[in-house]
């Protein structure tokens, strides 16, 4: 089990405006870094899985990097709308292992 | 296709009662995981079923915590006399080959 950490734990954005928030992980063993968004009484989405150092994906008006070598992954979100509002959730697995680590969370609430 | 389910959606008990959580599978998908995340916590690795291999059971946080996993696909987790620190929101995933795709959970609240 790793030591993914999330951080800040909560923000709150006004519509229309942009953000982004860090997931953190140990960078020795990398295998895979996953971001899920997980809305209130829904199941969890998967949005990315990332694999290589200098990584970046998108979708929509979300994207993500990655920086394998210290051990960081950024979220953005460009132009926050109110059905952003969700955790976002990032997981790594240690080596190849199917077990995957969670952080806390980052819970983003965009007010209209 | 149909995703994964899982019952009740909701559930209080009293502390002491044993509960008994459902999760269904999406068609199909050889692995399936529990985990939970209690309040402020991240999800929490639980247990892991495979095929028809022995499940991966060092997440379950003690003896009063099991699973089952009938015919390779539904799937229960039960807790024997539940605690107040075992109120927390069960999440079940599956997956073929890769990712994992959640369930809704359940939340367990135990008074």
């Amino acid at each position: 089990i790793l030591n993914v950490e999330q951080s800040p734990q909560s923000l709150h954005v006004q519509e229309g405006d942009s953000t982004n928030f860090t997931c953190s992980f140990p960078s020795s063993n990398f295998y895979a870094l996953h971001w899920y968004r997980w809305e209130t009484a829904k199941s969890p989405e998967a949005l990315f899985v990332m694999t290589l150092n200098g990584d970046e994906k998108k979708k929509g008006r979300i994207s993500a990097t990655l920086n394998t070598k210290e051990g960081y992954s950024y979220l953005y979100i460009k132009g926050s709308q109110p059905e952003d509002s969700a955790t976002y959730l990032c997981a790594s697995p240690p080596g190849d292992d199917y077990k995957l680590s969670f952080g806390a969370g980052t819970t983003v609430t965009v007010r209209a | 296709g149909a995703g994964v389910s899982q019952s009740p959606s909701n559930k209080v008990t009293e502390k002491g009662k044993d509960v008994e959580l459902r999760c269904d599978p999406i068609s199909g998908h050889t692995a399936l995981y529990w985990y939970r995340q209690s309040l402020g916590q991240g999800l929490e690795f639980l247990i892991y079923f495979q095929g028809n291999s022995a499940p991966d059971k060092s997440g379950l946080p003690s003896d009063r915590f099991s699973a089952e996993r009938t015919g390779g696909s539904v799937s229960t987790l039960t807790i024997q006399r539940t605690q107040q620190e075992d109120s927390a929101v069960y999440l079940c995933a599956s997956s073929l080959v890769s990712g994992q795709y959640f369930g809704p959970g359940t939340r367990l609240t135990v008074l």
